[in-house]
């Protein structure tokens, strides 16, 4: 139980293109999503908290208008990447979780090439 | 905010061997504490979790250890097989303040044979 698809794997894409990234709870409702940012050999680093039904929470220094995230339903989340360039390269990991006092599963991540 | 610190940041052991990973946690009101594992190209997968009304808990060769009173936890893998390989993340995270999870720096563990 508590599976997390996202979606795609793996994505190259020139630069100036919006690339969305799609995150999925398969087996439970997710009322929090996240979504972190990891770099090689590095932590990761959370981006943004979004909740079913209203906008997210951005952490201090993530730019809202970069890095759009909806979260419509109780299964999915997607994160934009929004005119894209090469420093936006990283791998995106979204997590998900069915209520306050539950784990968070994670996704498999995304990792985005940008050229 | 939460500031967790985790050592060692590389550890090599014999398979079969133990392997411990310690972490340390600033906010005392933190009351959740996952451990993930992380494979190479894959998101983290948690392992084994504790909360702060329990002192230990083991689920077949992992088990973690809870010291509130001098806010550390610990990470025990016994009998280590290569595929446990892999980087090892402890988490903490507040009972209020958006429970949002606070990471450590991650452990990379090499079972070698």
């Amino acid at each position: 139980g508590a599976v997390v698809s996202q979606h795609p794997s793996w994505v190259i894409c020139k630069s100036g293109t919006s690339v969305k990234i799609e995150c999925r709870s398969l087996d439970f409702q997710a009322t929090t999503m996240f979504w972190y940012r990891q770099f090689p050999k590095q932590s990761l680093m959370l981006m943004a908290t979004s909740n079913e039904g209203s906008k997210a929470t951005y952490e201090q220094g993530v730019e809202k208008d970069k890095f759009l995230i909806n979260h419509a339903s109780l299964t999915l989340s997607t994160l934009t990447v929004t005119s894209a360039h090469p420093e936006d390269s990283s791998f995106y990991i979204c997590s998900a979780r069915s209520a306050l006092n539950q784990p968070q599963h994670f996704g498999d991540g995304t990792r985005l090439s940008i050229l | 905010g939460e500031n967790v610190e985790q050592h060692p940041s590389t550890l090599s052991v014999q398979e079969g061997d133990s392997a411990v990973i310690k972490c340390t946690y600033s906010d005392s009101a933190s009351n959740y504490f996952p451990w993930y594992k992380q494979e190479l190209g894959k998101g983290p997968q948690l392992i084994i979790d504790i909360r702060s009304n329990v002192g230990e808990k083991k689920d077949q060769r992992i088990a973690v250890t809870l010291n509130k009173t001098a806010k550390h936890f610990s990470l025990h893998i016994t009998e280590t097989q290569p595929e446990d390989s892999a980087v090892y993340f402890c988490a903490a995270i507040q009972g209020g303040g958006g429970n949002k999870l606070t990471f450590g720096t991650g452990t990379q563990l090499k079972v070698e044979l």
